[in-house]
Formats: structure tokens, C-alpha cells, sequence
């Protein structure tokens, strides 16, 4: 099993619509969670960071569910340019220290 | 600050050649790290690093190697290049938390290489 996994998508939306994003991940241990936004042939770069509590950034909703091992992102109102691949990261505990994984992405094409 | 840089930005080769792909950033970040991109596979950690002098494998290891003799710089070589390593080469930067782990990572613009 990956140690953190996503739905690919596409997800194709209308313009204005609520969508969601979840990322569950393996390994219970783990720390800190992220959400990342990836333009075409550009660089990951953050969107939100996950706090247990959730947080809520603009139209970007972030959640963690610890009990059932998943991160959430939901975006409102979407915009033509929230058309991106919107990638998870988890950092897992090793047993040489802490690193970062991604999950594969999941591919948002907001429509007009 | 110019954040992370990374050159080449392409670069072909044949199989069999060597190359270093450079990584540097201005931020005075501990951790760095190396990712490759493939359709489908997303981010495949390749090479990481806490700080100078200390380096560790990641989930993709084989065909690469990694140093970091200082804060600033961490080189990727791939010592004899094979097809199956045609990618984006992503390096990432950050600081390390409170829990000694990994925290906001920043991406270089990414190296697109492909080996004939």
C-alpha cells in the first residue's frame, strides 16, 4: 500500500462549484500534513498547511481526520484559475528521521 | 533571495553518459531533498538531506548519488544515465520543524531531462 494516496481525476467542475479533495495516508504516526498546488509544467508550491484543527484560508478549506487516516481540501466558488493538480504531503516518521512524501496529485479543471 | 535554483533546466543525454544536476538555495535551509516527476507516479523522493555533511536515501535511490558539503548546495549525479531515468527533476528546500522534520517546502523550477 503507498504511503499516501490520492485520486487522480480528473475532477471537471463548472465554474462557481464546491469541490473536494481527499489524501488518505498509511502510516498513523505521521505528523504534518500539506497541500500543495501544481501548475503545468511549473513547480509544486504550497497552498495551506493541515492543523488538527482544520483551517480555512479564502475559498480553501483544509481538514484532518486522524481516525480515519485522510486529509480534506474543499474549495468554493471555484475559478477558471483553480484548474490545477492539487497534491498532498505527509511527513512519515522513518527510522532515520523524518521525511516528506507526496501523493500523486489530483487533477482539478474548473469549466466555464 | 532567488529562493532555489536548479541548472540545467533541459538536458539530453545518451545512455551510458554522466551528469550532475545543480541545486542551490539562498535561504540558509537545512533540508533538502530531491523528487523526480513522472505522468501518474507523482513525487518520488530521491535524495534527502538535514544538513551538511548528512545525506539519506529516499523512496527511489538506485542510479543517483548525492552530497552536501555545504548548507547552500545539493548536487544530483546520475553516474551512467538509462532511459528509465528520462524526468522532471524537482529540488526542494526547507527548514526543519519543531519535531526535527521537514516543513514549507520550496521548489526550484525543475530539470527536464530526457536520455536517448
Amino acid at each position: 500500500r503507498k504511503e499516501v494516496e490520492q485520486d487522480p481525476g480528473p475532477f471537471n467542475v463548472p465554474e462557481g462549484a464546491t469541490v473536494a479533495f481527499n489524501c488518505t495516508y498509511s502510516n498513523s504516526a505521521s505528523q504534518s500534513f500539506f497541500w500543495y498546488r501544481q501548475d503545468c509544467r511549473k513547480e509544486p508550491k504550497l497552498l495551506m498547511s493541515v492543523y488538527s484543527s482544520g483551517n480555512e484560508d479564502g475559498r480553501f478549506t483544509a481538514q484532518l481526520n486522524r481516525a480515519s487516516q485522510y486529509i480534506s481540501l474543499l474549495i468554493r466558488d471555484s475559478k477558471l484559475s483553480d484548474s490545477a493538480t492539487y497534491l498532498c504531503a505527509v511527513i512519515v516518521l522513518t527510522g532515520g528521521g523524518n521525511k516528506l512524501t507526496f501523493g500523486t496529485g489530483t487533477q482539478l479543471k474548473v469549466e466555464l | 533571495n532567488a529562493g532555489v535554483t536548479q541548472t540545467p533546466k533541459f538536458q539530453v543525454l545518451k545512455t551510458g553518459q554522466s551528469m550532475t544536476l545543480q541545486c542551490a538555495q539562498d535561504m540558509n535551509h537545512e533540508y533538502m531533498s530531491w523528487y523526480r516527476q513522472d505522468p501518474g507516479m507523482g513525487l518520488r523522493l530521491i535524495h534527502y538531506s538535514v544538513g551538511a555533511g548528512i545525506t539519506d536515501q529516499g523512496e527511489v535511490p538506485n542510479g543517483y548519488n548525492v552530497s552536501r558539503s555545504t548548507t547552500e548546495d545539493f548536487p544530483l549525479r546520475l553516474l551512467s544515465a538509462a532511459p528509465s531515468q528520462t524526468s522532471v527533476y524537482f529540488c526542494a528546500s526547507s527548514y526543519m520543524g519543531r519535531s526535527l522534520g521537514p516543513h514549507e517546502q520550496f521548489f526550484g523550477p525543475g530539470t527536464r531531462l530526457t536520455v536517448l
